[in-house]
């Protein structure tokens, strides 16, 4: 069955980066654009950019532009997501999700989240 | 990017009921948004794709509809594990845009 599992919680202090990590199994980890969503406590979903792995192609969100990086390790069908200097805006669980493969997009699977802490 | 507004933040309503949540967008989005479920401590869950369309496996007391700039979700029959946050996404345009959310309660 297809799973996503995400790395373990990070607590980082203001200007750093966190780097979170997303392994693919149970499906072709190529034939499927993955997606990074955040979610700040009690907050809505956001969306920060995505990665085509079977070439490495990727799309950001204007905003998080020059601080998000989203790459892939095709040998270990694991999707990465660094996001540097950070905020205490950027205390958020983030997820993430794969789309769905066929004509429609929408995200058929999530990984199970991890939350950042930014704090001092 | 597409904005998109979702109505009410909050609803309360008891077993039984027939519930609609409100989706627009900032502009013509087709039939491209989806509508998903999350329910506390837990990654959101996709119930309806292409406005209308059920995802396997979900109950049928959930619907949508709409098209272009307004948007629907229904339960027609309210029943306690539907409680939870409901959310809709455009799929139009990058960014792929989320409506702030419904948090839905039990009356």
């Amino acid at each position: 069955q297809v799973q996503l599992v995400q790395s373990g919680a990070e607590v980082k202090k203001p200007g750093a980066s966190v780097k979170v990590s997303c392994k693919a199994s149970g499906y072709m980890f190529t034939s499927y654009y993955m997606h990074w969503v955040r979610q700040a406590p009690g907050q809505g979903l956001e969306w920060l950019g995505m990665i085509i792995p079977s070439g490495g192609s990727t799309n950001y969100a204007q905003q998080f532009q020059g601080r998000v990086t989203v790459t892939r390790d095709t040998s270990t069908s694991i999707v990465y997501m660094e996001l540097s200097r950070l905020q205490s805006e950027d205390t958020a669980v983030y997820y993430c999700a794969r789309e769905w493969g066929g004509a429609q997009v929408y995200f058929d699977h999530w990984g199970q989240g991890t939350l950042v802490t930014v704090s001092s | 990017d597409i904005q998109m507004t979702q109505s009410p933040s909050s609803l309360s309503a008891s077993v039984g009921d027939r519930v609609t949540i409100t989706c627009r967008a900032s502009q013509d989005i087709s039939n491209f948004l989806n509508w998903y479920q999350q329910k506390p401590g837990k990654a959101p869950k996709v119930l309806i794709y292409d406005a209308s369309n059920l995802e396997t496996g979900v109950p049928s007391r959930f619907s949508g509809s709409g098209s272009g700039t307004h948007f629907t979700f229904t339960i027609s029959s309210l029943q306690p594990e539907d409680i939870a946050t409901y959310f809709c996404q455009q799929f139009h345009d990058l960014p792929y845009t989320f409506g702030q959310g419904t948090k839905l309660e039990i009356k």
